[in-house]
């Protein structure tokens, strides 16, 4: 059963960078098969998507966050990263990870549980 | 980007019901069409990939079809447990998008 965790500060302060881990268990992060992803969710509103990254060292970025973005992966410890620069009060939201099956019609079938991330002094 | 417009955004129902939730994208994507349900403090479940078939474990009482631009989420006969968010989001194209949710709340 694959499985999803994100970890990283509950806080950060404005014009600081956002970080964030995903560790993938039950599944390899080189597998070709998927990509690997990140959406959030500001309180009580939508869906995001952020971006992802493939295996082969590709990304693709939303381009409303494209310049403040950066998705990379740790192969050897299975995870991938996040990491949005220059936060604002705008930037808090729970944020997931999640995987993308490319053999099928690219849906997000795992997700992790979300962490809230909120961007304060 | 592909806008995806759901409708309602919110509705009332009781168990039992009949519920439609239905999704536009604003160009054609063929039948790159997910529809996720989204429980408070919880994180989207996907129900059903390809506009219409049914991801593993989710009951069949739910369903969905269409293809192009316009996609219908039904559930046939609602239970307690679907009270819940539902959004839809295309996968034909980057940046992915979502709808905005349908909220089906009790009656």
């Amino acid at each position: 059963q694959v499985q999803l965790q994100e970890s990283g500060p509950g806080l950060v302060k404005p014009s600081q960078t956002l970080s964030l881990t995903c560790t993938v268990s039950g599944g390899s992060i080189s597998s070709g098969d998927y990509y690997w992803s990140w959406i959030r969710q500001p309180p009580g509103k939508g869906l995001e998507w952020i971006g992802y990254f493939y295996y082969s060292g590709s990304t693709y970025y939303n381009p409303s966050l494209k310049s403040r973005v950066t998705i990379s992966v740790d192969t050897s410890k299975n995870q991938f990263s996040l990491k949005l620069s220059s936060v604002t009060a705008a930037d808090t939201a729970v944020y997931y990870c999640a995987r993308e099956c490319l053999h099928s019609r690219w849906e997000l079938d795992y997700w992790g549980q979300g962490t809230l991330v909120t961007v304060s002094s | 980007d592909i806008q995806m417009t759901q409708s309602p955004s919110s509705l009332s129902a009781s168990v039992g019901d009949r519920v439609t939730i239905t999704c536009r994208a604003s160009q054609s994507i063929s039948s790159y069409l997910n529809w996720y349900q989204q429980k408070p403090g919880k994180a989207p479940n996907l129900l059903i990939y390809a506009a219409s078939s049914l991801q593993s474990g989710v009951p069949s009482r739910f369903s969905g079809s269409g293809s192009r631009t316009d996609f219908t989420l039904t559930i046939s006969s609602l239970q307690p447990e679907d009270f819940a968010t539902y959004y839809c989001q295309q996968s034909y194209s980057t940046p992915r998008t979502f709808g905005q949710g349908t909220k089906v709340e009790i009656k």
